[in-house]
């Protein structure tokens, strides 16, 4: 079937305005994890939703960010008043047991 | 907190064997894996292992897992120019499903 699909694959915006990712996971699979990949920083876990539980937030670097999954499916990672150091590669990743699959990214770059 | 550790750099000659290692801090870890990213790639899963094996044979991708030294290592045989990616060892926080730590990942490149 088909893997995770990331929308838009490229995003340059201007600082100061608001983005929206969007993560489409595998089919069936219940977990859904957003990390980030940055230039020399490795990959950072941002925030992990499974199921119908509350999502785990601890990875948020700031309260700009936020991410929603609705309908136990889609879900869309926002960030608000972006900055420079907001540009990245944004992974998502959905898993039905304990293996993640990780779709293409977004790469986001902030001017 | 778990902490990953990988060496940055490995640079070997087509045909030859590379072997990719990884330390990790965190012996609850059940599964742990092995990503490869190619340049402007997502991640690719390349393979995993139990935590109750030692060993884990996948055709020219052999892993091994030291719990007691918390040591995993990753074996190419044969490397070809298309084994050229970074490879990123990960483990999940605490053992249990949930969001995994990773390397920093092992920039491997293939010289022909």
């Amino acid at each position: 079937g088909a893997g995770v699909s990331q929308s838009p694959s490229n995003k340059v915006t201007e600082k100061g305005k608001d983005v929206e990712l969007r993560c489409d996971p595998i089919s069936g699979h219940t977990a859904l994890y957003w990390y980030r990949q940055s230039l020399g920083q490795g990959l950072e876990f941002l925030i992990y939703f499974q199921g119908n539980s509350a999502p785990d937030k601890s990875g948020l670097p700031s309260d700009r960010f936020s991410a929603e999954r609705t309908g136990g499916s889609v879900s869309t990672l926002t960030i608000q008043r972006t900055q420079q150091e907001d540009s990245a590669v944004y992974l998502c990743a959905s898993s039905f047991d304990w293996t993640q699959y990780f779709g293409p990214g977004t790469r986001l770059l902030v001017l | 907190g778990e902490d990953v550790e990988q060496s940055l750099f490995l640079s070997v000659r087509e045909g030859d064997s590379s072997v990719i290692n990884c330390t990790y801090t965190d012996s609850s870890s059940t599964y742990l894996y092995w990503y490869k990213q190619e340049p402007g790639a997502g991640l690719q899963l390349l393979t995993y292992i139990f935590s109750n094996m030692d060993m884990k044979q996948d055709q020219r991708l052999t892993v091994l897992l030291n719990k007691k030294d918390k040591h995993l290592s990753l074996r190419i045989a044969d490397t070809q120019t298309g084994d050229s990616a970074i490879y990123f060892c990960a483990v999940p926080v605490g053992g249990s499903q949930g969001n995994l730590i990773f390397g920093k990942g092992t920039k491997l490149s293939v010289k022909p």
